[in-house]
């Protein structure tokens, strides 16, 4: 299958502090993204679809200007997520899908800890 | 909205048999999927579904739909230590790969 890589794979970062997350898709070109939080032994929560070239579309309940989303590339979507809290540690997730493909390929996650 | 629902523990002897199962609300799911998730990692697709599918076989995993019951299980055959993680079922409205209403996880515990 498609290899789609997620960077870093673990962050800590400092309260109050801005993290990037990175998700490319290795392999083919990613017409929409999907970013992913996960706590602990919970399922995945959908927070945003992006599609190249244009701006995010959140879920309700996520905060846009929070959770920054990129998608600037076929091969490239970034998280931001600005002015991080302890609350907000968790697993990112993202993943990425082919124009006309019904398969999306996800990444490996990140864990992020903010202290 | 959508809602997926999952057991969430299963604990299986080596060579057994696993069954996880799964119930969803959307009816007009169009793919269903399974997904693996290993401790720490991201998700490996290990199977789907088309709606209109009621049996899918892929060697040790077998995919049964109830679309009027909106049941969906995985039977995963002759379990080994390596199958020991959370599954995920996984929902997609009209449109194929939209976006994805994910269960609450099963994590199966392979026993020897």
């Amino acid at each position: 299958g498609a290899v789609v890589s997620q960077h870093p794979s673990w962050v800590i970062c400092k309260s109050g502090t801005s993290v990037k997350i990175e998700c490319r898709s290795l392999d083919f070109q990613a017409t929409t993204m999907f970013w992913y939080r996960q706590f602990p032994k919970q399922s995945l929560m959908l927070m945003a679809t992006s599609n190249e070239g244009s701006k995010a579309t959140y879920e309700q309940g996520v905060e846009k200007d929070k959770f920054l989303i990129n998608h600037a590339s076929l091969t490239l979507s970034t998280l931001t997520v600005t002015s991080a809290h302890p609350e907000d540690s968790s697993f990112y997730i993202c993943s990425a899908r082919a124009q006309g493909n019904t398969e999306a390929f996800f990444g490996q996650g990140t864990r992020l800890t903010v202290v | 909205g959508e809602d997926v629902e999952q057991s969430l523990f299963l604990s299986v002897r080596e060579g057994d048999s696993s069954v996880i199962n799964c119930t969803y609300t959307d009816s007009s799911s169009t793919y269903l999927y399974w997904y693996k998730q290993e401790p720490g990692a991201g998700l490996q697709l290990l199977t789907y579904i088309f709606s209109n599918m009621d049996m899918k076989q892929d060697q040790r995993l077998t995919v049964l739909l109830n679309k009027k019951d909106k049941h969906l299980s995985l039977r995963i055959a002759d379990t080994q230590t390596g199958d020991s993680a959370i599954y995920f079922c996984a929902e997609s409205g009209t449109g194929g790969g939209n976006k994805l209403t994910f269960g609450t996880g099963t994590q199966l515990k392979v026993e020897l």
